[in-house]
């Protein structure tokens, strides 16, 4: 069974640019999460899909992040513009379960960025 | 004061030695506890869940001491493979599973 992949690995784009994170989770998963972290943090909550639904975006940093699960399956985060402190790793995980009562959460490899 | 906070390391020890880490949580009503491991530029991986009475799995014990608000983990028989950073995560909220920055753990032969 495919794991939670995550494309691109690795993106380097200017200040000011966009760019479009992808998160396929495992299927049959309906609990979709992304967190970041960035160099020398933990690793952070950004917001937990529940199929399509928003169910938890407390974590986005502000409004220059957009997520979106259309049709519930794949998920997409955008960062329009980016700035130099979104460089980080990007992480999706997906759990068939709440993952704040079983803690399974099923990550992909990340997707790293870094902004100059 | 951080919402979970584990001493960085890293942590050497010598292949078969015990080794334990410790982690701190400040939201005294968060109800799950887990340890996570990632290996070097790799994802994180749920290792063991914690429960209230302590529960071990092969040479992992976790404990869960929830007056003083902190976990721990023990690793007998250290091996090679054991080699990676131990996160400490605790729910915060409804959705919200919150990372500690990790424990480093080098076994050396």
């Amino acid at each position: 069974e495919a794991g939670v992949t995550q494309f691109p690995s690795h993106s380097v784009i200017e200040k000011g640019q966009t760019v479009t994170l992808r998160c396929d989770p495992i299927s049959g998963h309906d609990n979709l999460y992304w967190y970041r972290r960035v160099m020398g943090k933990e690793i952070k909550f950004l917001l937990h899909f529940v199929k399509e639904s928003k169910q938890d975006e407390s974590g986005m940093p502000n409004n220059r992040f957009l997520a979106e699960r259309t049709g519930g399956t794949y998920s997409t985060l955008k960062v329009q513009p980016a700035e130099l402190e979104d460089s980080g790793v990007y992480f999706c995980a997906s759990s068939l379960r709440l993952a704040v009562n079983t803690g399974e959460l099923f990550f992909g490899e990340g997707s790293r960025l870094t902004v100059l | 004061r951080k919402e979970v906070e584990q001493d960085p390391g890293p942590f050497n020890v010598p292949e078969g030695a015990t080794v334990a880490f410790n982690c701190t949580y400040s939201n005294s009503a968060s109800q799950s506890f887990f340890w996570y491991r990632q290996d070097c530029r790799k994802e994180p991986k749920l290792l063991m869940s914690v429960y209230s009475s302590g529960n071990e799995d092969g040479r992992f014990t976790a404990q869960l001491n929830r007056a003083s608000q902190y976990i721990s983990l023990l690793i007998r028989d250290s091996k090679l493979s054991d080699s990676a950073t131990y996160l400490c995560v605790v729910n915060q909220g409804y959705s919200t599973l919150t990372f500690g920055k990790g424990t480093m753990l080098l076994v050396s032969p």
